[in-house]
């Protein structure tokens, strides 16, 4: 399985942007990126995923660079509520024989500061 | 996206018992994934569970010790056997819907191994 390197912690003011590094340079060409967070006490929680191009959903952007061997997740204003461990995943096709199963690293704890 | 139950939430067991944690899934889906997560570390897949055949054990997990059962789309168990202190941890159920983009996992269980 391909791996990802992540920094261990990160800090952040509330309501500035927080941009979370992940290197994956095993990637391969139909690998997808995937991001999650767990917030104490909970499960993950999907955060948001790509391929190739850059993606925005409600919750973050997912910048992708041109030779796929890192991304960066964008929380646009931080807040205390997203203090949480960040997991950037790399996640196989489906049909292939590890059946698209997610792979966790180590993740990157964000602290938020009032 | 699908929502999860698990049950129990948390539970002290006696060593050499062993405790089946039910996971139930409000929609049909396609995959099915057990993990562990040790406190402080990120989340280690145990197995796939597959619908109607043996589970896909990862490297480290046996069937002996982990027996799983999917009997239809939305259900699945994991039992932990003959248990020990070491097995204490969080145990995570998580799930894949077609068509949608990310996995929904279970707010785990919380075993204590006395």
């Amino acid at each position: 399985d391909a791996k990802t390197t992540q920094p261990n912690s990160m800090e952040s003011n509330e309501e500035e942007p927080v941009h979370l590094p992940c290197n994956h340079s095993t990637i391969s060409g139909t690998d997808y990126i995937h991001w999650y967070r767990q917030l104490p006490s909970q499960g993950p929680e999907y955060v948001i995923h790509g391929l190739t191009s850059n993606v925005n959903n409600r919750m973050a952007s997912l910048a992708i660079a041109e030779d796929r061997k890192s991304s960066t997740l964008i929380l646009h204003r931080a807040t205390l509520r997203d203090a949480a461990v960040y997991y950037c995943i790399l996640r196989v096709p489906f049909g292939s024989s590890n059946t698209g199963k997610l792979i966790f690293g180590q993740g990157t704890t964000l602290q938020v500061k009032p | 996206s699908a929502v999860i139950s698990q049950k129990p939430s948390r539970d002290i067991c006696q060593r050499g018992t062993s405790l089946t944690i039910q996971c139930q899934v409000d929609s049909q889906v396609t995959m099915m994934f057990w993990y562990r997560q040790q406190p402080g570390q990120s989340l280690t897949l145990i197995a796939t569970a597959n619908q109607g055949s043996e589970a896909t054990y990862e490297s480290g997990f046996v069937i002996d010790k982990f027996p799983i059962s999917r009997p239809n789309l939305t259900f699945s168990t994991l039992t932990v056997s003959n248990m020990s202190p070491e097995d204490s941890s969080i145990y995570l159920c998580s799930a894949r819907s077609t068509g949608v983009d990310g996995y929904t996992f279970g707010s785990g269980t919380r075993l204590t191994v006395v």
